[in-house]
């Protein structure tokens, strides 16, 4: 066990729709990373926040959004969602040089 | 721009046997390199890192890794396979060009040991 808490464990919802994905980090680790894990691109870097703040942004759609609240869970919210947004979404946080990653979300969109 | 490389798609190997899982490398400065492990329907697992010291870098289950500046490339060891390390594996490089700590995957190889 990672530390690292993500709700739900799984999501299918239809094209168009707004979906809303968790993570709770590790006790005491500031920063949350979101990741996008498909068959075709890998894993993927979408944002990054630290103590609250946007920290980078890497392939993140304009469609995705994502905040760090002052208890310092986050979430990341897909809006007008297309079947290509079908993955396993993933948060990762960390103190120090590594990442420690939940179990994902997976999200179908049908 | 920095990436990573894991050549192999797939790789098999008897139980018993020495594994190793390949690892590439391309960055500006000196690396900071993971590896990780994903079972079937699970997250990622930290194994070990390199970021300074011995080229040598023990990790969890038995694993370590070889950092090998002169090729640059950060390859995957155990002694001995176990049925139960068959997962899928991913290289990582911190990005060292923005301070923010993201990591870069490379594309992952599949490590099937077989009885």
């Amino acid at each position: 066990d990672s530390g690292v808490t993500q709700t739900p464990k799984h999501l299918i919802t239809a094209t168009g729709q707004r979906v809303t994905l968790r993570c709770s980090p590790r006790s005491g680790d500031l920063s949350v990373y979101w990741y996008q894990q498909s068959l075709d691109q890998g894993l993927q870097f979408l944002i990054q926040y630290y103590n609250g703040e946007e920290r980078a942004k890497g392939n993140i759609l304009e469609r995705f959004s994502a905040q760090q609240f002052p208890d310092l869970h986050s979430e990341l919210n897909l809006s007008s969602l297309e079947l290509g947004d079908s993955a396993l979404y993933f948060c990762a946080s960390g103190g120090g040089y590594e990442q420690y990653f939940g179990p994902g979300t997976r999200l179908t969109v049908t | 721009a920095q990436s990573v490389a894991q050549p192999e798609d797939q790789v098999n190997v008897a139980e018993g046997n020495p594994l190793t899982v390949k690892c590439t490398y391309s960055v500006s400065g000196n690396p900071y390199l993971f590896w990780y492990v994903q079972y079937p329907n699970r997250g990622l697992q930290f194994l070990l890192k390199y970021i300074t010291g011995d080229n040598l870098v023990k990790g969890s289950y038995g694993f370590e890794a070889e950092f090998n500046k002169s090729q640059t490339s950060f390859h995957l060891k155990k002694p001995s396979a176990l049925v139960s390390d068959s997962a899928l594996y991913f290289c990582a490089v911190r990005d060292v060009t923005s301070n923010t700590g993201k990591l870069i995957f490379g594309q992952g190889t599949t490590l099937q040991v077989k009885p």
